[in-house]
Order: C-alpha cells, then sequence, then structure tokens
C-alpha cells in the first residue's frame, strides 16, 4: 500500500514551453502533498506545500506564478512549469501525506520527474 | 547556515566494513528526524525512523543527540547493496515539511 504515482517520469521539452507534472497517491486519500526540486548533488529542497482544496504555500524564493499547483483531489496534485527554461532542469519530486496517517510527519514519495529544457 | 547539513563524502568502504554518517541540524524545535536512502536519479526512501533512545534495524543503527543537535547512522557488515546516497531529514517548523541535507555518499566495493 501507500503508492504514490508521478506523471510523466521523464520530460524533455524546449524553452517557453509550459510543463504539467502529476502526482497521484493510488491508493490512500492525501489531504496533502508536497512538492520538491533536486538539482545535481544538491538536496531535495521543498517548493511548495498542497492541501486539497486550497491555494498552495510556496517557499521563499519559489514563484507562484510560475509554478503552478493545483490540488484538486484528495488524490491528485499537478505541478505545472510555465514557460520552463534551462535552469528549471531539475528532479521533480512530489511526496504525499495521508488523511490517516500513523503519524504527522508521515509521506509517501512518488518516482520523481525528471524535466530537462533545451 | 542550513538546517540540515552533512558531510557528503564520497566515504569509499570494503564489504563488510562498518561506517558511520553524521549530521547536525539547526532548528531546536525540530519534533522528527530521519535517515533516508536515495539511489542514483531515484526518489529517496526512508530507511529509518530516529529516535532520542536510539534505535537499530538489522545493520543499521540510528542516534540522536538533542543536546547537541546532532544524528549519526552506524552500518555494520556493509555490503555492495548498501552503496547509495544516505540523506539525513529532519522536520521542519511546519511539523509536516521535511528538511532534507544534502547526502552523504556511501561506495562499498568488493
Amino acid at each position: 500500500g501507500a503508492v504514490v504515482s508521478q506523471h510523466p517520469s521523464r520530460v524533455i521539452c524546449k524553452s517557453g514551453t509550459s510543463v504539467k507534472i502529476e502526482c497521484r497517491s493510488l491508493d490512500f486519500q492525501a489531504t496533502t502533498m508536497f512538492w520538491y526540486r533536486q538539482f545535481p548533488k544538491q538536496s531535495l529542497m521543498l517548493m511548495a506545500t498542497s492541501n486539497e482544496g486550497s491555494k498552495a504555500t510556496y517557499e521563499q524564493g519559489v514563484e507562484k506564478d510560475k509554478f503552478l499547483i493545483n490540488h484538486a483531489s484528495l488524490t491528485l496534485s499537478t505541478l505545472t512549469v510555465t514557460s520552463a527554461h534551462p535552469e528549471d532542469s531539475s528532479f521533480y519530486i512530489c511526496s504525499a501525506r495521508p488523511r490517516r496517517a500513523p503519524r504527522t510527519d508521515t509521506q509517501y514519495f512518488g518516482p520523481g520527474t525528471r524535466l530537462t529544457v533545451l | 547556515r542550513k538546517e540540515v547539513e552533512q558531510d557528503p563524502g564520497p566515504f569509499n568502504v570494503p564489504e563488510g566494513a562498518t561506517v558511520a554518517f553524521n549530521c547536525t541540524y539547526s532548528n531546536s524545535a525540530s519534533q522528527s528526524f530521519f535517515w533516508y536512502r536515495q539511489d542514483c536519479r531515484k526518489e529517496p526512501k526512508l530507511l529509518m525512523s530516529v529516535y532520542s533512545s536510539g534505535n537499530e534495524d538489522g545493520r543499521f543503527t540510528a542516534q540522536l543527540n538533542r543536546a547537541s543537535q546532532y544524528i549519526s547512522l552506524l552500518i555494520r557488515d556493509s555490503k555492495l547493496s548498501d552503496s547509495a546516497t544516505y540523506l539525513c531529514v529532519v522536520n521542519s517548523n511546519s511539523g509536516y515539511a521535511l528538511n532534507f541535507g544534502k547526502g552523504t555518499s556511501l561506495l562499498v566495493t568488493p
């Protein structure tokens, strides 16, 4: 149980295009989903926290107009990178916090999406 | 100062060796502590939670020192399959989101 999927797993796009990444909790409801970004040889950095039915909370330095997050249901959150540029190339990972979690800090990670912007 | 700091390594050890990783965190209000393992180009996977009393899971032992804000991971009898990056993770002020260290790279050689 507790599986989180991400789609696509890998995307290559031209500079200026928008890319949508989906994060789904497959066998549980997630009240909160987190979006992280990881550059090569760097740590995972939290970008934003999204709660179902409400606006996402963005971390300092993350542009909310560039990284659009929608958490429309208890099993799906999407991250759209608008007008992507080469510096947005990174590994984007989501995690989901179950509605009924054994611990408040329980999170299950998706397999990540590798974005390359040419 | 970064919230979670780790020695990036790499640690190159022979099979069967014992290796220890250390981590320090800056937020004294942090409540939860973990070690995650991340293989190349993959998502992080929870290895173990870390408790003040110390905890052991097979060949892995984790310790937490709240006074020094220090976390450790000990791996005994290293296997080739232990080669990975080990991430020290601490919960954030919000209580839910996680702060990740950069990770310590381990390479176990035959």
